[in-house]
């Protein structure tokens, strides 16, 4: 079982829905978790971060967490074809050292 | 700000060479974390600096290492270079003051011929 698992996608959307994306990871000791955005050739931005159980929002970005069940999810409201990317979710352990989900590329339809 | 800087961008060695890459953090950032990232295996964490001390260490073999100066630069070094250390190579650095949110440099992409 991988530490980090995200489904690769496609996650297909129209322009001005909400994208959805899930991550569930394995260690119950994970401490921070993170989302980060990659274009193609590009390096991670990192759009969202969330320490604590329930959501975190900022701009179209929502970012939840349920230690409980071990996953956090990230939503993108009013989509946009500019939010087209991989969707890498980034867990913590607290040994200062991410572990990665393979990512969700996410397309949105114009 | 200026953000995390890593030279070169690009790099094309032979297999055999040896190959350092370089990352300057955001200032006042002192933790500075290295990733290789390949479309095989994605995001693998190399190791983690922190004043000048290497705190963490991923599942990497001995050929890679690193080190951090006094004013919190990093270079990593993998000697004896094989053809599938081909990779996007990629320095995050952290305050650590507020969080451990991680902020990525461009990244630099190591071809191995």
């Amino acid at each position: 079982q991988k530490e980090v698992e995200q489904n690769s996608g496609p996650l297909s959307v129209p322009e001005g829905a909400i994208a959805s994306l899930n991550c569930t990871y394995s260690d119950r000791g994970s401490q921070s978790f993170f989302w980060y955005r990659q274009y193609s050739g590009k390096s991670p931005e990192l759009i969202m971060f969330i320490y604590s159980n329930g959501d975190k929002e900022d701009g179209r970005f929502t970012a939840q967490l349920n230690k409980a069940s071990q996953y956090v999810s990230l939503l993108i409201r009013d989509s946009q074809p500019s939010d087209s990317a991989t969707y890498l979710c980034a867990v913590d352990t607290g040994r200062r050292a991410l572990t990665f989900g393979s990512g969700t590329r996410l397309q949105v339809q114009p | 700000k200026a953000g995390v800087t890593q030279t070169p961008r690009y790099l094309i060695k032979t297999r055999g060479q040896q190959v350092t890459l370089s990352c300057s953090p955001i200032s006042g950032h002192r933790s500075v974390s290295w990733y290789q990232q390949t479309p095989g295996q994605g995001l693998q964490f190399l190791f983690e600096y922190f004043s000048e001390t290497q705190r963490n260490k991923g599942n990497f073999p001995g050929r890679f290492s690193g080190r951090q100066f006094s004013n919190s630069r990093s270079e990593m070094n993998v000697s004896t270079l094989e053809l599938g250390d081909s990779a996007l190579y990629l320095c995050a650095s952290s305050s650590l003051a507020t969080g451990t949110e991680a902020f990525f440099g461009q990244g630099t992409r190591l071809t191995v011929v």
